[in-house]
């Protein structure tokens, strides 16, 4: 069965602590993406990845890290940099023509 | 000027109802059109892809675009309860550019 799958589906943090989601695709799909989703503020880049060992940061990459040491894995580290993390945070890949997201993980502070 | 303005409703129709919505942008290099729905707690599922100008159908969705314009809507025929969920627009450049959304619209059929 082909498609995304991230892990958790929610996370707590605690206060100064890195937490990170993962993300993984079996489409073969070379560009790999992170958003961030608040409530009335639309899906914020916070990094993407056009192929391994390669990436660049989005919109809102302050506070947080990826790697891209794999085709098919993408994850996402929340550092306690980031002050404000509580969000629906969604992984995406894409072909030349189309985006497919995530199921996403939500991140709550204790 | 927003790259992608798309209005964030919401919008109530009954059971039956044709909706449309609607997305306007501004940059005239954008070839690929997508449409997505969104559920509550869930993430974006791919509805309708567009490349170029052009109208898609697919079952009761119906997907136009106007490059003269830099305008493109999505139409629900017969709409039903489940259509009830956020619809985003986006949009990309050739070449793997990453994909610039509108917010969202809202939409709640009442049966």
């Amino acid at each position: 069965d082909g498609g995304i799958t991230q892990s958790p589906k929610y996370l707590f943090r605690k206060e100064g602590q890195n937490v990170t989601l993962s993300c993984e695709q079996n489409l073969n799909h070379d560009a790999m993406y992170w958003y961030r989703q608040d409530p009335g503020q639309g899906l914020r880049l916070i990094y993407y990845s056009q192929i391994v060992n390669d990436f660049q940061k989005g919109d809102i990459a302050e506070g947080y890290s990826v790697s891209r040491e794999k085709k098919e894995s993408f994850p996402l580290t929340v550092t306690s940099a980031q002050k404000n993390p509580t969000a629906f945070y969604l992984c995406a890949s894409r072909n030349v023509e189309t985006q497919y997201f995530g199921p996403g993980t939500r991140l709550l502070v204790l | 000027q927003k790259e992608v303005e798309q209005d964030p409703g919401p919008l109530s129709v009954p059971e039956g109802a044709i909706v449309s919505l609607n997305c306007t942008y501004s940059n005239s290099a954008f070839q690929y059109f997508m449409w997505y729905r969104q559920y509550s707690r869930k993430g974006p599922e791919l509805l309708m892809y567009t490349y170029s100008s052009g109208n898609k159908e697919d079952g009761r969705f119906t997907a136009q675009v106007d490059k003269s314009s830099k305008y493109i809507s999505l139409f629900i025929r017969d709409s039903q309860p489940s259509d009830s969920a956020t619809y985003l627009c986006a949009m990309a450049q050739p070449a793997g550019t990453a994909l610039i959304f509108g917010k969202g619209t809202t939409l709640s059929v009442s049966s």
